[in-house]
């Protein structure tokens, strides 16, 4: 398969607890974007790679919040000291260009 | 910040009709995309529609866009119970480097 790879699809976590997410892209696609999604909502952009370089962050990126693509490929996404409120559907996308995204399944994230 | 807003929120139909679902946007654009999603799933692109474009079609799905009233639509025809997902629409912003999304059409097709 050479959609978007999310890993974990599912994490329970405690408060307080620091999380990783990873995301695989489309092997030709240098733009990489993570966006969050809470139910009921649409999702809401957090932050867009073009190769290795973070263009852009969103405000709702606290400083808890990191994300990396060390070699233009791959990206994690690190929550630390979770909070209640970080439960959501945690989504990456990947494009050629700034048309068409294709997203991965998703992490789902539980704090409790 | 959310651009799109979908209207109406949440269409349940009979399998075999036709579902409507509409979007406004607040900036100029220079496309709109639709995308489905499945319950607890990512999404997936259906169309594109430039601004240049009026309407365009993709299989069962028609989509249209007037730029004056900066609104769209996606219509779904012979609905099926597979087409059961949430519908958004989303605008490139922030120079193109990502997507608005609306709040979602939650389609409930009944077999």
């Amino acid at each position: 398969d050479t959609g978007v790879s999310q890993d974990p699809r599912h994490k329970i976590t405690k408060r307080g607890q620091n999380v990783t997410f990873r995301c695989d892209p489309i092997s030709e696609h240098n733009r990489l974007y993570w966006y969050r999604q809470t139910l009921g909502q649409g999702p809401e952009f957090l932050t867009y790679f073009q190769n290795e370089a973070q263009l852009e962050k969103s405000r709702l990126l606290s400083d808890r919040f990191s994300a990396e693509r060390p070699k233009g490929s791959f990206s994690t996404l690190e929550i630390q000291r979770t909070e209640q409120g970080d439960s959501a559907m945690y989504l990456c996308a990947s494009s050629l260009t700034a048309a068409e995204a294709f997203f991965g399944q998703g992490t789902r994230l539980t704090v409790v | 910040s959310q651009q799109g807003e979908e209207d109406p929120q949440a269409l349940s139909i009979q399998e075999g009709e036709n579902a409507t679902m509409n979007c406004s946007y607040k900036t100029s654009i220079n496309n709109l995309q639709w995308y489905r999603q499945n319950s607890g799933r990512g999404l997936v692109h259906l169309i594109l529609i430039r601004s240049n474009e009026r309407e365009k079609h993709s299989g069962r799905l028609r989509v249209t866009l007037d730029t004056s009233k900066k609104s769209s639509s996606l219509l779904i025809t012979a609905s099926r119970a597979a087409d059961t997902a949430s519908y958004f629409c989303a605008t490139p912003t922030g120079g193109n480097n990502r997507l608005a999304f609306g709040k979602g059409n939650q389609v409930v097709v009944i077999p």
